[in-house]
């Protein structure tokens, strides 16, 4: 299976900073990652699919970029609302789809 | 509005069984993919089986292939998970997923969850 390595494990900032966390495939996937957003006690969101493609109804904060084998996502400006934890999920084959181990993102 | 809505859970001994079932509205069952992705206590996202519109296509990770069964029935607008041989490394909270795929040579992302179904297995 294809692995997902996701980095950090948790950050914490201030709110309107530049938050950035990034995944890493362990082979080529193409376009074909997600991310998505756990609140606590909450199922997880989807946010941005195919790499860079935001879900109807996110913020514009939120986006994704990146191809292959390296990706990252970015909130432009941290608000309140965001503090979750954050997921990436590997797509490429119909089969052995993987999700990284996660990012909680926390105020500083 | 989509909506995922689990049922079945609960506490089992190891060794049993339990069927989770995911009632559906809001949208054409149908014509989308259909899954579960389970969640253990404190840790991360793990997916656990697929199954195509029509049912005839099924995928499972390594762990559950053997033991647990994904089914749907279009008619009812329902999916099930038949879990067998359950062991505590089972335990998690089980999330009754729709599948989108923008290409058939990919695989599928999950743009909508249920609210999540408990499975605790434990002597």
């Amino acid at each position: 299976d294809i692995q997902m390595t996701q980095s950090p494990s948790s950050l914490s900032a201030s709110v309107g900073d530049r938050v950035t966390i990034t995944c890493q495939a362990s082979q080529d996937i193409g376009k074909y990652l997600s991310w998505y957003q756990q609140s606590a006690g909450r199922a997880p969101k989807l946010l941005i699919y195919d790499a860079s493609v935001l879900e109807t109804g996110v913020p514009s904060r939120f986006s994704g970029s990146g191809s292959g084998t390296f990706f990252t996502f970015t909130i432009s400006s941290l608000q309140p609302e965001d503090v979750a934890t954050y997921y990436c999920q590997q797509y490429d084959k119909i089969n052995g789809l993987t999700f990284g181990g996660g990012t909680k993102v926390e105020i500083k | 509005e989509v909506q995922l809505m689990e049922s079945g859970g609960g506490l089992v001994q190891p060794g049993g069984s339990l069927r989770l079932s995911c009632a559906t509205s809001g949208f054409t069952f149908s014509m989308f993919w259909m899954g579960w992705v389970r969640q253990s206590p404190g840790k991360g996202l793990e997916w656990v089986a697929n199954i195509e519109k029509g049912g005839r296509e099924k995928y499972y990770v390594d762990s559950v292939k053997g033991r647990f069964t994904i089914s749907r029935d279009n008619a009812k607008k329902s999916l099930d998970l038949q879990m067998d041989s359950l062991g505590v490394e089972d335990t998690a909270v089980y999330y009754c997923v729709r599948g989108f795929r923008d290409s058939d040579s990919s695989g599928v992302t999950f743009d909508h969850w249920g609210q999540g179904n408990l499975v605790s297995v434990s002597s």
